[in-house]
């Protein structure tokens, strides 16, 4: 039962242009909602968090949007740089839940 | 800045061997998490511990046995390896405020490969 969904396992976007990654999830008892960069051979890194009190996030270059009606968030990139070709990983929390649970991961290629 | 220590990077076992993964969490920290990132697929979290007792659970196998010692650090203990045991093992720590953020702090990750 897959409860964090990223459906696009890859995306590829022009340099300077805006990235957009989507994010699904079907668990409503979700409290926070976060986006982790992962590079090849490291660990994920926390990249941006959005309670589910909140409808937007913004930190810099990076902005996460949450519809919970829809039961869905995305992270907007922009402008989009070379270094930021790195999988995203989607995930999810419950307060007092200590734990998160990841989506599959969207492998963002940033093209010069 | 401090960061999750794990180690070894790489180990590689035969099948029904034993391994042992180590955890170190950034200082202060209380809760410590291991994931399994199989090739191609999303961390599956295994299991948590804060202030040394198991805190919570995922899909651990039998096989697979974990504690949090005195100093924080924990041990990932695997027996019985098979070759599906083949991924890289994420530990992660969070601090007391967890609850409020949510935020988990990464390892760079063990590599086992069972042969």
């Amino acid at each position: 039962d897959q409860q964090v969904k990223q459906n696009s396992p890859s995306l590829s976007v022009q340099e300077g242009r805006i990235s957009i990654l989507n994010c699904d999830y079907t668990n409503s008892m979700f409290d926070y909602f976060l986006w982790y960069k992962k590079y090849p051979a490291e660990g994920p890194t926390f990249l941006i968090s959005i309670s589910s009190i909140k409808d937007k996030n913004e930190d810099g270059r990076f902005t996460v949007f949450l519809n919970k009606s829809a039961k869905h968030l995305s992270l907007h990139i922009v402008p989009s740089q070379p270094g930021d070709s790195a999988v995203y990983f989607c995930a999810a929390a419950m307060q007092g839940a200590q734990k998160l649970v990841f989506g599959q991961g969207t492998r963002l290629t940033i093209n010069p | 800045a401090a960061g999750v220590i794990q180690s070894p990077r790489h180990l590689i076992k035969e099948k029904r061997e034993t391994a042992t993964l180590k955890c170190y969490p950034i200082p202060r920290h209380d809760t410590v998490y291991w994931y399994q990132q199989g090739p191609g697929q999303d961390p599956q979290f295994l299991i948590s511990f804060y202030e040394k007792m198991q805190s919570d659970k995922g899909s651990i196998p039998d096989r697979f046995s974990a504690q949090q010692f005195s100093d924080y650090h924990s041990e990932l203990n695997m027996s019985s390896l098979e070759l599906g045991d083949s991924a890289l093992y994420f530990c992660a720590s969070s601090p007391p405020q967890f609850a409020n953020t949510g935020e988990l702090f990464f390892g760079e990750g063990s590599r086992l490969t069972v042969l």
